[in-house]
Formats: structure tokens, C-alpha cells, sequence
């Protein structure tokens, strides 16, 4: 089945550095990837989509500047965030798919992060 | 409002008990349903689609009413392995999933 992996699993880092967390899917091409921001005991929510090739669309709210998205080849996502303050610490999980797809898809094992 | 809304719980029953959950959801253009369920601090993983005709896999047991805009979960004879929070999720087509907040269930000896 389709796997995705995202890495790392968990960081620490400073207020006012960035942090990049890489999603790929490894044994399927994945034109759109999505990446999610979970906070304790809430839902996820979409923070954007990612297609290959092109401009991340972003959710309304989240700032893209702080929040980049690169999705440079049909495996691999990356999203960074930027000058990181403690509010950004949280559970970020990616998601890819395949083309069109109405089922449900796989999701990374999500990376949690601690702003000190 | 939100989109997708869900009771979060927490439900606490015995092992070997019945338990429901529910779920509303506002976009009635709404392709496509399921129910993932989601153990603490890992990523949610697919539990099964949700078909207008309901459907079954093993103990468990999904519904959809798309005149209500209501969707629920049944799960049969709970086992202690069942405790995670189930998230309700609807796909309002292109890839565009909207997740509900969860449902916490413990299920205790």
C-alpha cells in the first residue's frame, strides 16, 4: 500500500529559528500533498496543498511567508517554518495522494514541535 | 459553525460493551465519508469508508444519511485495543478533507 514518510518525528528548537520537516511518498508518485497542524485535544487542520511543481495553496490564516512549502519533485514535500515562535509548537502530519482520489489516503507519522 | 462536528467525549465503557458515535456535517455537496481513528500522538490511520447503504468490517459498523448530513460509527463487543479517538472526516471532493475534532473512547476492563 501507499506509505508516506516524514521525518523528523519530533524537534526542539529556538524561538526565532526554522525548522524544515521533509514528507515523501516512497513507493508511489504524489502529485498533491497535503500538510495539517494538530493542537492538543483538536481537530487537524489543513494548513495548505501542495502540487508538484507549482505554488503551495495555502488555508485562509495561515501565512504563507512563515509557513514555506516546497514540493520540488513528485516524492518529496518540505515544509519549513520560519523565525518559529513557541504558538507554532504542535503535531504537523503531511498527507499524499495520488491524482484524483475520492478515498480516504495515508498519512505521515507526523512531526511534533516544541518551540522553547 | 463547523464544518464537521462531532461529540468529543471522552466515552468510557467495559470491555464488551456497545458504543455509537456520531457526526454532523454542514457542506451538503459532501462526496465522500469516513472514519479514521487516531492513537495519542501518532497520525490518524483509515479505519473505513462510510457508504450510503452502510456498510460492516467486523465489529464495526458505519452509516450515512446524507438527508440528515449525519454520520455514525458502531462498534461491537469493545476491546481494550479500541481506545484511541476516532476522527470523523469528509471529503468535499478534489482531495479537500475537513476532519471533525474527535471522539475520545476508552474502553476499560
Amino acid at each position: 500500500g501507499a506509505v508516506v514518510s516524514q521525518h523528523p518525528s519530533w524537534v526542539i528548537c529556538k524561538s526565532g529559528t526554522s525548522v524544515k520537516i521533509e514528507c515523501r511518498s516512497l513507493d508511489f508518485q504524489a502529485t498533491t500533498m497535503f500538510w495539517y497542524r494538530q493542537f492538543p485535544k483538536q481537530s487537524l487542520m489543513l494548513m495548505a496543498t501542495s502540487n508538484e511543481g507549482s505554488k503551495a495553496t495555502y488555508e485562509q490564516g495561515v501565512e504563507k511567508d512563515k509557513f514555506l512549502i516546497n514540493h520540488a519533485s513528485l516524492t518529496l514535500s518540505t515544509l519549513t517554518v520560519t523565525s518559529a515562535h513557541p504558538e507554532d509548537s504542535s503535531f504537523y502530519i503531511c498527507s499524499a495522494s495520488i491524482g484524483e482520489r475520492i478515498d480516504g489516503y495515508t498519512f505521515g507519522s507526523g512531526t511534533r514541535l516544541t518551540v522553547v | 459553525r463547523k464544518e464537521v462536528e462531532q461529540d468529543p467525549g471522552p466515552f468510557n465503557v467495559p470491555e464488551g460493551a456497545t458504543v455509537a458515535f456520531n457526526c454532523t456535517y454542514s457542506n451538503s455537496a459532501s462526496q465522500s465519508f469516513f472514519w479514521y481513528r487516531q492513537d495519542c500522538r501518532k497520525e490518524p490511520k483509515l479505519l473505513m469508508s462510510v457508504y450510503s447503504s452502510g456498510n460492516e468490517d467486523g465489529r464495526f459498523t458505519a452509516q450515512l444519511n446524507r438527508a440528515s448530513q449525519y454520520i455514525s460509527l458502531l462498534i461491537r463487543d469493545s476491546k481494550l485495543s479500541d481506545s484511541a479517538t476516532y476522527l470523523c472526516v469528509v471529503n468535499r471532493g478534489g482531495n479537500d478533507m475537513r476532519f471533525g475534532a474527535g471522539t475520545r473512547l476508552t474502553v476499560k476492563p
